[in-house]
C-alpha cells in the first residue's frame, strides 16, 4: 500500500517481556517518527529519526526504549522489560524533509499494546 | 504546566451549528500551528495549517494569536461527519523537524 504500514496491530504481552514494533514509512520519505498515544491523550512524541540516524531522541521514557532504523526506512521500537505503564497505542508517522514546516505528519494506524 | 492545553469536551453540538474550540500554548517561540483531526480508533491527520492572518478552508477557520498563546478552530455549518477528536498541534522546532506537540484533544459529536 502507499501508506505508512505498521505491524503488529495488536500485541498482548506480559509484564517483563521484550516487544518489537515495526514500522514501513512511505517510500522516499526520509523523516519517522514515533508517538505514543495513551486513552484520553493526544499522542505523546518519543523519536524523531532523519535517515538512518537519531536526530532527538528526548521523548524515549527511559532506557527500556530503543528504536532503529538501519537503512533508513523500515524502523523498529524495541521495549525491554515491559510495563503495565507501557500499554499504549504505538504510532508510527512518516514525511518528507522539506525547508518549511507543513505540519503534515502522515501516521499509520498504529500497533496496539497491552501488558497484562 | 502542559505545552498544549484543550478543553476535552466532550462538546456535544447539533447538526447545523457552528462551533469554536480554543487551545494555549506555553512555548512562546513556537513556530508553527495545527489542526489535525482523529477519528475513533483511527491515526490522526493534519486537517489544516493554523496562520497568523487566519485562514479558512471550507466550513472551518482557524486563528492564531500570538500575543496571547491561543490557537482557535471554527466549524460552520456542521454535519455528522464532523464527528471526530480535534487535537490542537504545535511545532516549536526549526525548520526541517516536523516534531509536533499535541494537546489531548477536544471530542466533538454532532447530534442529528
Amino acid at each position: 500500500g502507499a501508506g505508512v504500514s505498521q505491524t503488529p496491530s495488536n500485541k498482548v504481552t506480559e509484564k517483563g517481556k521484550y516487544v518489537e514494533l515495526r514500522c514501513d514509512p512511505i517510500s522516499g520519505h526520509t523523516a519517522l517518527y514515533w508517538y505514543r498515544q495513551s486513552l484520553g491523550q493526544g499522542p505523546e512524541f518519543l523519536i524523531y529519526f532523519q535517515g538512518t540516524g537519531a536526530a532527538d531522541d528526548s521523548g524515549l521514557p527511559n532506557d527500556r526504549f530503543f528504536a532503529v532504523r538501519p537503512e533508513g526506512s523500515v524502523s523498529t521500537l524495541k521495549i525491554q522489560r515491559t510495563e503495565r505503564g507501557d500499554s499504549a497505542v504505538y504510532l508510527c508517522a512518516s514525511s518528507l524533509f522539506r525547508r518549511e514546516n507543513t505540519g503534515e505528519l502522515f501516521f499509520g494506524e498504529g500497533s496496539r499494546l497491552t501488558v497484562l | 504546566r502542559k505545552e498544549v492545553e484543550q478543553d476535552p469536551g466532550p462538546f456535544n453540538v447539533p447538526e447545523g451549528a457552528t462551533v469554536a474550540f480554543n487551545c494555549t500554548y506555553s512555548n512562546s517561540a513556537s513556530q508553527s500551528f495545527f489542526w489535525y483531526r482523529q477519528d475513533c480508533r483511527k491515526e490522526p491527520k493534519l486537517l489544516m495549517s493554523v496562520y497568523s492572518s487566519g485562514n479558512e478552508d471550507g466550513r472551518f477557520t482557524a486563528q492564531l494569536n500570538r500575543a496571547s498563546q491561543y490557537i482557535s478552530l471554527l466549524i460552520r455549518d456542521s454535519k455528522l461527519s464532523d464527528s471526530a477528536t480535534y487535537l490542537c498541534v504545535v511545532n516549536g522546532q526549526g525548520f526541517g523537524n516536523e516534531k509536533l506537540t499535541f494537546g489531548t484533544g477536544t471530542r466533538l459529536t454532532i447530534i442529528p
